[in-house]
């Protein structure tokens, strides 16, 4: 069973420049993840979806980061403009159900993000 | 909402040794811990978790215990390898309505010394 995919999985662009980034979930899992994870920091939620449905997005940057899951499988997650800020690998994670407590998520291999 | 504290940051033992991770959680109605491993440039990965309802799992090598009174959960490594060198993420996940399912530690750096 193939794993979580991301794509690209680097990507170096200049500041006020657009990027975006894609994943493709476990086939069958309803609950998609985006993370950004910092230097050093642990994963941080910047947005979830059950489905095609955004149901938890209070520390998605609603400014200059969008996201989009149109068909409830693969999601797309947006960056326009770009700071020097950003620089993060960006995770995608999913997992069967978030309504079920004891979900494991399954995380991709992320997306290395460095902005100059 | 949770907040999950982690401790400590780094932690270098000899090979053989036993490691000891130590997390904390503010949410008394969180009821499922899990722990990732994360390697160097690789996506987490699960090694073990655990749930409200017990106080400790064991796999191998590795044992999580849970004080769910101390609001307070370890990983316990025995018999380290070089292997096990890696960054190790607690998480904690609370069923309240509109909370963020899993919230992370910021993780401990493991470094086994051969």
């Amino acid at each position: 069973e193939a794993g979580v995919v991301q794509s690209p999985r680097y990507k170096i662009i200049e500041k006020k420049q657009p990027v975006a980034f894609w994943c493709n979930p476990i086939s069958g899992h309803n609950t998609l993840y985006w993370y950004r994870q910092n230097l050093g920091q642990g994963p941080e939620l910047l947005i979830r979806y059950e489905n095609e449905e955004a149901v938890d997005d209070s520390q998605l940057p609603k400014d200059r980061f969008s996201a989009e899951r149109l068909k409830g499988v693969d999601s797309t997650l947006k960056i326009q403009p770009a700071e020097l800020g950003d620089s993060a690998v960006y995770l995608c994670a999913s997992s069967l159900r978030a309504g079920v407590s004891y979900n494991e998520q399954f995380f991709g291999p992320g997306t290395r993000l460095t902005v100059l | 909402g949770e907040n999950v504290e982690q401790h400590p940051s780094t932690l270098s033992v000899q090979e053989g040794d036993s490691a000891v991770i130590k997390c904390t959680y503010s949410d008394s109605a969180s009821n499922y811990f899990p722990w990732y491993k994360q390697e160097l440039g690789k996506r987490p990965q699960l090694i073990i978790d655990i749930r409200s309802n017990v106080g400790e799992k064991k796999d191998q090598r590795i044992a999580v215990t849970l004080n769910k009174t101390a609001k307070h959960f370890s990983l316990h490594i025995t018999e380290t390898q070089p292997e096990d060198s890696a960054v190790y993420f607690c998480a904690a996940k609370s069923p309240r309505p509109g909370n963020t399912p899993l919230v992370f530690g910021k993780g401990t750096r493991l470094s086994v010394i051969a």
